[in-house]
């Protein structure tokens, strides 16, 4: 099993829905970040946070919330999905310092 | 706000071909990483560098830290086609620990 799982690989949902993108890790890692990724724009901070009861907004927050249920456990959620939020979303894990870990993304498409 | 400014955008070059790209700043960083993005999955840490004038190698990569603290450049000799990806340049954002600003990325492509 990878390290750190992104579920779903691919999600196409209709604007105007809620959804929710989940994030697990088996790394122990205590830190949890969410990016979001956007052809020539590289990776967007959307959220972060360094231990269960740690949730920080990064660059891009606007449109996202997450809930970190476990220190495993990191999920973004989108609450009314618009179609400019069509993206690669990538969860990442660090112990410390920059070190992370990539989950293998999730492609959303919102139409 | 923060920004990493990479170059070229992308490259198309012959196997065999020495590849070189770089990442400027525009504010003072105390270290500098580069990662590779493979097709369809995430990118994956290639290099870390944490002090000014720092030359580190991972087999046939090589990147420096530039002395300015706002640069960084990675080399990689003799490409093979699986050097294909995207290369991130990236470094600590906003001041805290731990979370990291990612340039735009230099997308190689590799002719066999």
């Amino acid at each position: 099993d990878a390290d750190v799982t992104q579920t779903p690989r691919n999600r196409i949902t209709k604007t105007g829905k809620r959804i929710m993108l989940e994030c697990s890790q088996t790394k122990g890692h205590d830190r949890m970040y969410w990016y979001r990724q956007d052809p020539g724009l590289g990776l967007r901070l959307i959220y972060y946070s360094f231990d269960v009861k740690d949730i920080n907004k990064g660059e891009i927050s606007d449109g996202y919330s997450v809930s970190r249920q476990a220190q495993a456990k990191f999920s973004l959620s989108l609450e009314s999905a618009i179609p400019n939020q069509t993206a690669l979303y990538f969860c990442a894990t660090s112990i410390s310092g920059y070190g992370y870990t990539f989950g293998s993304g999730t492609r959303l498409t919102v139409v | 706000g923060q920004q990493l400014n990479q170059s070229p955008q992308s490259m198309f070059i012959q196997e065999g071909e020495d590849v070189s790209m770089n990442c400027t700043s525009s504010s003072i960083f105390n270290t500098w990483l580069w990662y590779k993005q493979d097709p369809g999955e995430g990118p994956v840490l290639l290099i870390a560098l944490y002090k000014a004038g720092e030359l580190t190698s991972n087999g046939r990569l090589t990147a420096q830290f530039g002395i300015t603290r706002k640069d960084s450049f990675l080399n990689i000799s003799a490409s093979i086609p699986s050097d294909v990806g995207i290369y991130f340049c990236a470094g600590p954002y906003g001041g805290s620990q731990g979370n990291l600003i990612f340039g735009k990325g230099t997308k190689l492509s590799v002719k066999p």
